[in-house]
Formats: structure tokens, sequence, C-alpha cells
């Protein structure tokens, strides 16, 4: 079963660009099988889907981010990265890196394996 | 895309069960049976205990049951034990390959 940690900088200053990388172990974003995805909790509040990426080929964004976000893959390695940028104290949240499982039907309907998620706070 | 919506806490005693709504629309639950549930805990990452609506995955307890009438999915859980006192989301497709959480309902065991 695969493994995912996030990492990346825990403060990020207003307007500037949060970045954080997903690694994983145990299966490779490579895959054609696979999407990947990140997600957020602001701190009291619920979670977010932030977007998905499908090998290096397809990216899918929430509307309500999609101006301002970029998720890629590092075909190089087992990573793959969320750029989130002119950000405001709006975005401080723990953000999540998660696997996107198969069923027999699809494989675009549920998160089947998370990182413990990492803290990024937005603030001056 | 508007969040899910589902009541912010919920509660029951030991051995009873409780049942956890989901609202929605026709261009997310309704409209799709992609419904899935999360438990979470405090300071740890989301676990998924329910996904397609009524699947449980391997590991999960059949004490924990989802379903979904029109635009609201339910989760159910029987037989309440102590480590089910979490916090509870909900997710569904919503088409154009878009995914949409609930709020999260915190439920509380007494």
């Amino acid at each position: 079963q695969p493994q995912l940690q996030e990492s990346g900088p825990g403060l990020v200053k207003p307007s500037e660009t949060l970045s954080l990388t997903c690694t994983v172990s145990g299966d490779t974003v490579r895959s054609r099988t696979y999407y990947w995805g990140w997600i957020r909790q602001p701190p009291g509040k619920g979670l977010e889907w932030i977007g998905s990426i499908y090998f290096s080929e397809s990216t899918y964004y929430n509307p309500s981010l999609k101006s301002r976000v970029t998720i890629s893959v590092d075909t190089s390695k087992t990573q793959f990265s969320l750029r989130l940028s002119s950000v405001t104290a709006a975005d401080t949240a723990v953000y999540y890196c998660a696997r996107l499982g198969c069923s027999s039907v699809t494989c675009y309907s549920h998160f089947d394996y998370w990182g413990q998620g990492t803290l990024v706070t937005v603030s001056s | 895309q508007s969040a899910l919506t589902q009541p912010p806490s919920a509660s029951g005693s030991p051995g009873q069960s409780v049942t956890i709504s989901c609202t929605g629309t026709s261009s997310d639950v309704g409209g799709y049976h992609y419904v899935s549930w999360y438990q979470k805990y405090p300071g740890k990452a989301p676990k998924l205990m329910i996904y397609e609506v009524s699947k449980r995955p391997s590991g999960v307890p059949d004490r924990f049951s989802g379903s979904k009438s029109g635009n609201t999915a339910s989760l159910t859980v029987s037989g309440l034990q102590a480590e089910d006192e979490a916090d509870y989301y909900c997710s569904s497709y919503a088409g154009s390959n878009n995914l949409v959480f609930g709020g999260g309902t915190k439920l509380t065991v007494l």
C-alpha cells in the first residue's frame, strides 16, 4: 500500500506562492491507473478539495481556486506538487495529499490513501 | 460548486445507532453514485469509511453503512463505540472531474 508524505515551508508570506511536495512510496505517480490529489482543511473548518492530477497529462482544479492553483508531477521522481499563488490568510490550512482509489466502476470517486498533512500558515 | 450540507453535530449513547446526513444537489449527490465518507480524528489524516454510497473498504467494521435517497446521502453507525467519536465528512463527485466535501459532523458518544 502506498505511503504519502507532504513537505514544504510551514510559513508563507501574504501575496507569495505556497509550494508543497507529496512524496509517494510503495506506488508511483507515473502509474496510468491512479489519480492523485490535494485537499486542505483550514483551522476549525471542513475539508476542501483543491485539485487532482492524472499521470502528467490531466489536471482538474476546484473552480474557486483554479486561477491560483497548479498541480504537477515530477516524472523523474515519485512526487507530485502543489503551487498556490497570491496567498492570503484565508489559505492558512493543513494541506493533505492523497490518492484517488479505484473501484470496478471508476478511479475518480474517493480518496483511499492520505498523507499525514502539513500545516501552512500565511502570515507576514 | 457549494459544499455539501452536514449537521454540525450528532450524538448517541454506546450501543445505539446514529445517522449523519449529507445533502447536496442533483449536480453532485443526486446525480452520481459516488458519495464517500471519511472519519477524522483531530490532528490525524482522514480515513475512508464508505465509498460509492455504500461500499466498505477492507478493514472498516460493518457497523458503518451508507445509503442515498435523492440528493441526500447518509452514514449510519450502529452499535456505537467510544472510538467512533470523531469528525465525519462526506464527499461527492460533482461532474467535470470536480469533487466536493461536506462541512463535517462532529459525532459525540455520550
